[in-house]
């Protein structure tokens, strides 16, 4: 039983640059999510999609920011023209639509910009 | 805003000490309650989690917590802590007022000396 894989598992950039960052959830969940993660920090919510439809945007995300769910299965999440501040742990997790939703998560992308 | 407050960011106890880490969610309607656990060097875990009936809930490695909707909390509890449970505890919510999302508490270092 395969997990949620996230890849890649670091990234080091300039500012400027566009980066974008997969997720592989566990098959068959129909939801996918997205956090971001910073140093004493619990995760904060960014989107979630529900099989390939966006349902939800965080407030956090910005007009650099998109994410997308082609087919419902894997899941990509781009930052156009990174800034220091989107230095962060960026998380992705899935869950199976049931009276017990509950999320697992993968191991997370680590962005750094210098 | 929704939220979730978590009382202590680091707790240190020695081995065989009991532990109580506190988790109050602002009021959202029906709630789903859960304690992540995140070990050095690893991704996110779930450790238990409350969806509706008894209020007492029991997880992973000896952990429980305990549902209590009036005073809109969900403390975790362990009577006799273990070295290798040291990591960074994260109580989240969702459901209700909050969707579908997971909102995190800013977590609980927890450091167990041997």
């Amino acid at each position: 039983d395969t997990g949620v894989s996230q890849n890649p598992r670091h990234k080091i950039t300039k500012r400027g640059q566009n980066v974008t960052f997969r997720c592989d959830p566990i098959s068959e969940h129909n939801r996918l999510y997205w956090y971001r993660q910073t140093l004493g920090q619990g995760p904060e919510f960014l989107t979630y999609f529900q099989n390939e439809a966006q349902l939800e945007k965080s407030r956090l995300l910005s007009d650099r920011f998109s994410a997308e769910r082609p087919k419902g299965s894997f899941s990509t999440l781009e930052i156009q023209r990174t800034e220091q501040g989107d230095s962060a742990m960026y998380l992705c997790a899935s869950s199976l639509t049931t009276s017990t939703d509950t999320q697992y998560f993968g191991p997370g992308t680590r962005l750094t910009v210098l | 805003a929704q939220s979730v407050s978590q009382h202590n960011h680091h707790v240190i106890l020695s081995e065989a000490a009991s532990l109580e880490l506190g988790c109050n969610y602002s009021y959202g309607g029906t709630v789903n309650l859960f304690w992540y656990v995140q070990y050095p060097g690893q991704h996110l875990q779930l450790l238990l989690k409350y969806f509706s009936g008894d209020p007492l809930v029991k997880g992973i490695k000896g952990f429980e917590a305990e549902f209590i909707k009036s005073k809109f909390s969900f403390n975790l509890r362990k009577p006799s802590v273990q070295w290798s449970d040291t990591a960074e505890y994260f109580c989240a919510v969702k459901g209700g007022v909050y969707g579908n999302k997971l909102v995190f508490g800013a977590g609980t270092i927890l450091r167990v000396k041997s």
